[in-house]
């Protein structure tokens, strides 16, 4: 089954405490990108990448650090993380074709205390 | 500054009625146009999309609309169902090799 995989679903952490959400996909894709989603504000893109080890800030970077070393995987990394971080995060990818539209994986919930 | 704007952030139709949903923005070069759809504890799932080249695109129940000269578009569901209630994002882009931008959704209640 065609599919993009994000893992944990839930994670509860503490301020500091490095952690890394993977995301995987099965489809071949090139895109691959990380979004948050939070109330009010919508989906906001934090990184995105076109192609194994290109890599390029989204709209919201700041304290996140990205990886693209295998075309499948784009591990979504928080060095020191902050309670502002707290939010529903979705990986997603697609082909770079004009009408080749984005896959989404089924969210990480995280809370930063 | 928000490129991609969802005004209305809920409605609510009766079932079987038109639901119109509405997406405004402000960059006239972005040429490709997306909706999702929302379900809670999942992904967005990717409804219908158009290009700038095109006014209308429809799917079964789903048409999108597009409007160049007032940087417009709209989901049109006729007739709406109740596996129709979701949060509805429209996002935009300005090729396929560039970053896409996310409205801040519409939730839409199929009302019984």
């Amino acid at each position: 089954e065609a599919q993009v995989t994000q893992n944990p679903r839930y994670l509860i952490t503490v301020t500091g405490k490095k952690l890394t959400v993977t995301c995987s996909q099965n489809m071949n894709h090139e895109y691959m990108s990380w979004y948050r989603q939070d109330p009010g504000l919508g989906l906001r893109q934090i990184y995105y990448s076109m192609n194994v080890e290109v890599t390029d800030k989204g709209d919201v970077p700041e304290g996140y650090k990205v990886s693209r070393k295998e075309k499948r995987n784009f591990p979504l990394i928080l060095e020191s993380p902050s309670p502002n971080q707290t939010s529903l995060y979705f990986c997603a990818s697609s082909f770079l074709n004009y009408e080749s539209p984005l896959h989404f994986g089924n969210g990480t919930r995280l809370t930063v205390t | 500054d928000q490129q991609v704007k969802q005004n209305s952030p809920s409605l609510s139709v009766q079932e079987g009625r038109i639901s119109i949903l509405n997406c405004d923005y402000t960059n006239s070069m972005f040429d490709y146009f997306l909706w999702y759809k929302k379900y809670p504890a999942e992904g967005p799932t990717f409804l219908i999309s158009i290009s700038s080249i095109k006014d209308k695109n429809e799917d079964g129940r789903f048409t999108v609309f597009l409007n160049k000269s007032a940087k417009h578009l709209s989901l049109h569901i006729v007739p709406s169902q109740p596996g129709d209630s979701a949060v509805y994002f429209c996002a935009a882009s300005l090729n396929r090799d560039d970053k896409i931008i996310f409205g801040k959704g519409t939730r839409l209640h199929i009302l019984p």
